[in-house]
């Protein structure tokens, strides 16, 4: 089963908008992390932003802001004031441990975010 | 402040040959990870490494081997090499209790099978 659903295979935004990039989770610990990440067409991977299950208050960086709603278990990233640069993929991922202390990274399939002139 | 490092940043072999990737952690972190992206794909876990010991692992082939040295530094070797194995492969490296600062990732190796 999909861990780390996002919905919007693509998103256009007009520049100097706010967009809202959803994701869902899936999981039955109790301790986890949910992060953002931007892929350019560069290909590189971008940490963006980090949420911690526990963590009571949305976390802000910058222009993104991470909705969390522990019990909808949603982690939308909100980016505001959109630019042309911003165009990229964007993936959500979850931080689970495996297997004792061990962790894992799980990421969703991405929204290819288009920013418009 | 340092980076994870990955080598070579593009890589073209051809079917049947062998390859070889290393990843250079950022000082002091504990713990290697790494992940193969297809084209159009989500980066999809491999294995990691946990103070040069395998922790996890994850859809890796049996074609493909990975270890960490003394020194950190990791190296994914893939023989027989097919096609479908064509991917932007990334490594990250964290510290094990680093919450959300601690995964970085690398620039990725672009390997091309021809």
């Amino acid at each position: 089963a999909q861990k780390i659903t996002q919905t919007q295979p693509g998103m256009f935004v007009q520049e100097k908008e706010a967009v809202t990039l959803d994701c869902t989770y899936d999981t039955s610990d109790q301790s986890y992390g949910l992060f953002w990440y931007k892929q350019p067409s560069s290909g590189e991977m971008i940490f963006l932003i980090y949420q911690g299950s526990y963590d009571e208050q949305n976390a802000t960086e910058g222009r993104y802001s991470l909705n969390f709603q522990k019990a909808r278990k949603s982690a939308n990233l909100v980016i505001s004031a959109s630019q042309l640069g911003d165009s990229a993929m964007y993936f959500c991922a979850m931080r689970e441990a495996v297997r004792g202390s061990n962790y894992k990274l799980t990421f969703g399939k991405g929204t290819l975010l288009t920013v418009n002139p | 402040a340092a980076g994870v490092i990955q080598s070579p940043r593009h890589l073209i072999k051809e079917k049947r040959e062998t390859a070889t990737l290393k990843c250079y952690p950022i000082p002091r972190h504990d713990t290697v990870y790494w992940y193969q992206q297809g084209p159009g794909q989500d980066p999809q876990f491999l294995i990691s490494f946990y103070e040069k010991m395998q922790s996890d692992k994850g859809s890796i082939p049996d074609r493909f081997s990975a270890q960490q040295f003394s020194d950190y530094h990791s190296e994914l070797n893939m023989s027989s090499l097919e096609l479908g194995d064509s991917a932007l492969y990334f490594c990250a490296s964290s510290l094990r209790t680093g919450g959300g600062y601690g995964y970085t990732f690398g620039s990725g190796t672009r390997l091309t099978v021809v």
